[in-house]
């Protein structure tokens, strides 16, 4: 069956570090990918999606670009703030309307 | 405008009972999606409903059961409730086309003694 499988966390950078999270899907077809972010004490809020093959999609200094041949989907932002902090969550739809979503990585931006 | 909404916000039950979540959506949106998150995982998908139909399902039993209202409110309900249950449940709210954003409530909190 489908699945995604992130890296784990914690993850702690120092502000201004590079930032990757590693995701990878196993999925029938062609699925749309999405990351997903829950702040300390907030729902979850959609942060980027890509809907086909070599699609990047971007959102506040994040970028994640969708690698069909690697069946990838890794979170980068060139430098992280504090503010960064929180759980990230990779997820696929394979367009059967049944979301799969990672365990999360939990990332840790440190002053 | 306002978001996904979702009530009660906290609740406690006893092994064997009955509990009915519910989640209203977004203005506009018709599709509502439930999943069920324990403690340090990610979201497991439960159903979606999508016009009052099941669009759906996963690997849940069948204690586990769903409703879509004509106003795209929905219920989740669990039966013969085990302490495994016990969990966030969340429910997202979207447009319903493919890929569309889904935008989640805050939870209910489901803890079960």
């Amino acid at each position: 069956g489908d699945s995604v499988t992130q890296m784990e966390g914690p993850v702690t950078l120092s502000e201004e570090a590079f930032l990757t999270i590693n995701c990878t899907y196993t999925a029938t077809g062609y699925p749309s990918l999405f990351w997903y972010v829950q702040y300390p004490g907030e729902g979850l809020q959609l942060l980027l999606k890509a809907t086909k093959a070599d699609d990047k999609g971007s959102n506040k200094g994040f970028e994640a670009t969708y690698r069909k041949e690697t069946t990838s989907f890794h979170l980068e932002k060139g430098s992280v703030q504090v503010s960064d902090s929180a759980v990230y969550f990779c997820a696929l739809d394979s367009g059967t309307y049944k979301y799969i979503f990672g365990t999360g990585t939990r990332l840790k931006v440190l002053a | 405008d306002a978001g996904v909404t979702q009530s009660p916000t906290h609740l406690i039950k006893t092994r064997g009972q009955q509990v009915t979540l519910r989640c209203s959506p977004i203005s506009g949106h018709k599709s509502v999606s439930w999943y069920q998150q324990v403690l340090g995982q990610g979201p497991q998908f439960i159903f979606q409903y999508y016009e009052k139909e099941e669009r759906g399902r996963g690997n849940f039993p069948d204690r586990f059961s769903a409703r879509q209202f004509p106003n795209y409110s929905s219920e989740l309900n669990v039966n013969a409730l085990l302490l495994g249950d016990s969990a966030l449940y969340l429910c997202a709210s979207s447009l319903g086309g493919q890929a569309d954003t889904q935008y989640f409530g805050p939870g209910t909190r489901l803890t079960v003694l």
